[in-house]
């Protein structure tokens, strides 16, 4: 069927370092990807989108990789800090279906300090 | 400016009762999505309005969920009969057009099913 999963249910790093959240999909035809950040008691924030025919987007601290041979996205997130610490949600989205995303199970990030 | 916001924050009810919950998008949002998400997971979606049309209900996990949009802006979705696996934190999203990838979420209602 189709889905969104993750790869890390759970992801602690230092702070400082970089922290990389992994995310796989199984639609080819998902014309959009998104990450989002959600914190305790908080509806999901937005993070960063790539398109499909993108390989790579970079934000504010944050770079989106997709690879589309292997059906993989990413999010990286340089220095992290202890606000980083948050579930992250990767989704796609299907514009066919009105831009409904599906989401993946999500990954607690963890920063120690 | 405001963003979404949702009513109640929290809800206990009883087997057995109905509930409604309210969403109130951004201004201008003609997009309105609803999500339920269980303790634990990702999002599941409910349903998406264009508007005060609901081109896409495929979510809707039985035909106790219901939801309406008046306006093109407030939206109600409402649970019959609630049974404890209505159990759940109900997001409402919106976005400016449909075509729109960015949805920004409400804080969510938290439903309890006793």
């Amino acid at each position: 069927g189709e889905s969104v999963g993750l790869h890390l249910p759970t992801l602690s790093v230092q702070e400082g370092d970089n922290s990389i959240i992994n995310c796989a999909y199984s639609n080819s035809a998902s014309d959009y990807f998104i990450w989002y950040k959600q914190e305790s008691g908080k509806g999901p924030q937005f993070i960063i989108d790539i398109r499909s025919n993108m390989d790579k987007r970079q934000g504010q601290r944050v770079t989106v990789l997709l690879n589309k041979t292997v059906k993989h996205l990413s999010l990286q997130i340089a220095a992290t800090q202890p606000g980083d610490s948050a579930v992250y949600f990767c989704a796609e989205n299907r514009a066919e279906y009105g831009n409904k995303l599906v989401f993946g199970a999500g990954t607690i990030l963890r920063v120690k300090s | 400016g405001a963003g979404v916001s949702q009513s109640p924050s929290n809800k206990v009810t009883e087997k057995g009762k109905d509930v409604e919950l309210r969403c109130d998008p951004i201004s201008g949002h003609t997009a309105l999505y609803w999500y339920r998400q269980s303790l634990g997971q990702g999002l599941e979606f409910l349903i998406y309005f264009q508007g005060n049309s609901a081109p896409d209900k495929s979510g809707l996990p039985s035909d106790r969920f219901s939801a309406e949009r008046t306006g093109g802006s407030v939206s109600t979705l409402t649970i019959q009969r609630t049974q404890q696996e209505d159990s759940a934190v109900y997001l409402c999203a919106s976005s400016l057009v449909a075509d729109r990838v960015e949805q920004y979420f409400g804080p969510g209602t938290r439903l309890t099913v006793t």
